[in-house]
């Protein structure tokens, strides 16, 4: 089944506890991006890729990293996380750049930082 | 700059009854439109798109959206609602010249029994 799949589901950790947020899409996409959805500001870009090792800012990005070392796989990483990181995340891949191509999201991960 | 808006952030219908979720945009170019649905504890699922051709564009569940480029719009719309279609909609427009998605803030739809 083609599919985005993010781990974990659910994370609760403490402020400034590094973290890891997996992403992997079977689809052998090339555009992939990391969302977050908070209430009434909708889905904000932190990062995305284009291809392997092509990575740029999103809307968001400070306080995340990110990398792509191969095509299937895009971690996002919180080196010190903060409670106003506390948000649901989405992972989101597309075969390509253009623009006719709509997106495949992963099931999400809420995290909560406290 | 691109962007997109939805003015309504719940809409309430009764089941049975034709239901409207409203997009407008604004874009440069040409415009590139989706709609998508995120049912809760999911993630967002596509539900149709517009690119060009017909300013009707069928999609998945029984939804259906309408472009009206003279008033930048995108609006969703369903014959008949269902119990089921309850959900969080997002409008969204692609940039064709930097690749990005922007997306609406979202409508959360209620249908009631």
């Amino acid at each position: 089944e083609a599919q985005v799949t993010q781990n974990p589901r659910y994370l609760i950790t403490v402020t400034g506890k590094k973290l890891t947020v997996t992403c992997s899409q079977n689809m052998n996409h090339e555009y992939m991006s990391w969302y977050r959805q908070d209430p009434g500001l909708g889905l904000r870009q932190i990062y995305y890729s284009m291809n392997v090792e092509v990575t740029d800012k999103g809307d968001v990005p400070e306080g995340y990293k990110v990398s792509r070392k191969e095509k299937r796989n895009f971690p996002l990483i919180l080196e010190s996380p903060s409670p106003n990181q506390t948000s649901l995340y989405f992972c989101a891949s597309s075969p390509g750049t253009a623009p006719n191509y709509g997106y495949t999201f992963g099931s999400g991960t809420r995290l909560t930082v406290v | 700059a691109q962007s997109v808006a939805q003015p309504e952030d719940q809409v309430n219908v009764a089941e049975g009854n034709p239901l409207t979720v409203k997009c407008t945009y604004s874009v440069s170019g040409n415009p590139y439109l989706f709609w998508y649905v995120q049912y809760p504890n999911r993630g967002l699922q596509f539900l149709l798109k517009y690119i060009t051709g017909d300013n009707l564009v069928k999609g998945s569940y029984g939804f259906e959206a309408e472009f009206n480029k003279s008033q930048t719009s995108f609006h969703l719309k369903k014959p008949s609602a269902l119990v089921s279609d309850s959900a969080l909609y997002f409008c969204a427009v692609r940039d064709e010249e930097t690749y990005k998605y922007i997306f609406g803030t979202g409508t959360r739809l209620k249908v009631l029994a």
